[in-house]
C-alpha cells in the first residue's frame, strides 16, 4: 500500500516568505508527527496529532510555525516569514493509535531558505 | 535528564564484529520500544520493535529490553559496511497521548 507521502520533496524560498509543507499519512493512521532534522543532527520533534485530541505543539520553535490536520488525515505545516535557520529536512510520520504501533516516515521535504 | 538517551558515537567496529548500541529511558511506565536505522540523506526506517523483557532476534539483529533497568539495546552480529548508519532508539511514553520519543541516535561505522 501507499506509504506516507510528503510534498514538495524540495522547496527553495527567499527569506521572509511563507511556506506550506504537506503530509498525507497512511490510510487509517490516526497519529501524525512532524519532525525537523538539520544537517548532521538528530530528529527535532515539532508537533504531534492524535485523533481528535488537542495537538501536542510543545516542539514548535516559534510562533512562526503552525500546523493543521484536516479531517484527521492530511496535515499542513506552515512556516511564516522564513529565516535561514529554518533550512532543514522536515519529516512527517504516522502510525496507528495504539501504543505499540511504530512510526512510518515519509521521504521528507528539504527546505532551503536563501 | 533526557527522556531517551543514546551515546552519539561514532561507534566504530571492524567488519564481522558485533556492534552493541545502547539506549536508556526515563519513563518507567513505557511499554513499547523501537529501533530505527537512518542512512545519510534518507528517512528513518524501522528495524526492530520490542515490548517484553528479554531478547528478540531477527536475522543479524537482536533487541534486548530490561524494564527494571530502563535499558534497551540493539546488537548487530556479523556487522557489514552496509550497516554503517545512525541508529535511533524510540520509546512510547506512558501518558494518555502515547507520544513516541526519540533519542538523538548513535552513529555506527563498520570498517572493511
Amino acid at each position: 500500500g501507499a506509504g506516507v507521502s510528503q510534498s514538495p520533496s524540495n522547496k527553495v524560498t527567499e527569506k521572509g516568505k511563507d511556506v506550506e509543507l504537506r503530509c498525507d499519512p497512511i490510510s487509517g493512521h490516526t497519529a501524525l508527527y512532524w519532525y525537523r532534522q538539520s544537517l548532521g543532527q538528530g530528529l527535532e520533534f515539532l508537533i504531534y496529532f492524535q485523533g481528535n485530541s488537542a495537538p501536542d505543539k510543545s516542539g514548535l520553535p516559534s510562533d512562526r510555525f503552525s500546523a493543521e490536520r484536516t479531517g484527521g488525515s492530511v496535515s499542513t505545516l506552515t512556516i511564516q516569514r522564513t529565516q535561514q535557520e529554518d533550512s532543514a529536512v522536515y519529516l512527517c510520520a504516522s502510525s496507528f493509535a495504539s501504543g505499540d504501533s511504530p512510526l512510518h516516515f515519509g521521504n521528507g521535504t528539504r527546505l532551503t531558505v536563501t | 535528564q533526557k527522556e531517551v538517551e543514546q551515546n552519539s558515537g561514532p561507534l566504530s567496529v571492524p567488519e564481522g564484529a558485533i556492534a552493541s548500541l545502547n539506549c536508556t529511558y526515563s519513563d518507567r511506565g513505557s511499554q513499547s520500544f523501537f529501533w530505527y536505522r537512518q542512512y545519510s540523506g534518507k528517512s528513518p526506517e524501522l528495524i526492530m520493535s520490542i515490548y517484553s523483557n528479554g531478547d528478540k532476534e531477527d536475522g543479524r539483529f537482536t533487541a534486548q529490553l530490561n524494564k527494571a533497568s530502563q535499558y534497551v539495546s540493539l546488537l548487530i552480529r556479523d556487522s557489514q559496511p552496509s550497516d554503517s548508519a545512525t541508529y535511533l532508539c524510540a520509546v512510547h511514553g506512558s501518558s494518555n497521548t502515547g507520544k513516541l520519543i526519540f533519542g538523538q541516535g548513535t552513529t555506527l561505522q563498520v570498517k572493511p
